[in-house]
């Protein structure tokens, strides 16, 4: 299974707004709706944003939203702060029953 | 609350055997509603999904893998181990635990909401 596609690196100043594109194929993200977004800063583990295309769990911030159109997910986050520096991993559920994860992107906010 | 911690050896000798173990607490890996999963991610590189296991003992693994790997349960001490065998140096990578993914079914599915917090295995001689 490959990986999916994400940019390797976006940035933006504080207060904007920016979108990591999230691409598969039609055999995980095109069919499913179980695409799912982390935050990993430096040193720690990942933590859970967005499941299920575009829901957030408890205690995230309204400020990340995802959405999804044919084979390319995308997570955006409004309103940047500097504790949104960090890397984020998409990730899709696919047809073979597997899990596939993004490249990663580095998110600079400058 | 729900925590996840691995444990294991950090140094693995080639060709030798990878084992890991991830305690967890606050939930019963029995209750049967989430699938337990290891994760790794090799340095400066991003996150690569090595399996799931259901507490029946169903797993699903990477395909992709190289080094054969084993994942089992074990619900009266609320833990579920890795096993990956013959490790080369391409197998060195913080090796995390978290509750979730596996087989999505009725239209539902489990990301991997809690993570351990993860444990660095060198494969070296």
């Amino acid at each position: 299974q490959s990986a999916l596609t994400q940019p390797a690196s976006v940035s933006g100043s504080p207060g904007q707004s920016i979108t990591i594109s999230c691409t598969g194929t039609s055999y995980d993200i095109g069919i499913y709706k179980f695409v799912s977004w982390y935050q990993q800063h430096p040193g720690k583990a990942p933590k859970l944003m967005i499941f299920d295309v575009n829901n957030r769990p408890s205690g995230v911030s309204n400020r990340f939203s995802g959405s999804k159109s044919g084979n390319t997910a995308s997570l955006t986050i409004s309103g940047l702060q500097a504790e949104d520096e960090a890397d984020y991993y998409c990730s899709s559920y696919t047809i073979s029953s597997t899990w596939v994860f993004g490249g990663g992107t580095k998110l600079t906010v400058l | 609350q729900v925590q996840l911690q691995e444990s294991g050896p950090g140094l693995v000798k080639p060709s030798q055997t990878l084992s890991l173990t991830c305690t967890v607490s606050g939930v019963s890996i029995s209750s049967g509603v989430y699938y337990w999963s290891w994760v790794r991610q090799h340095p400066g590189k991003g996150l690569e999904w090595i399996g799931s296991i259901y507490y029946s003992g169903t797993t699903y693994y990477n395909p992709a893998l190289k080094s054969p790997v084993s994942i089992s349960v074990d619900t009266s001490k609320n833990q579920f181990s890795l096993k990956l065998r013959s490790v080369t140096a391409a197998d060195t990578a913080v090796y995390y635990c978290a509750r979730g993914a596996g087989y999505c079914s009725g239209g539902t599915c489990h990301p991997l909401d809690y993570w351990g917090q993860g444990t660095l295995v060198t494969v070296s001689s």
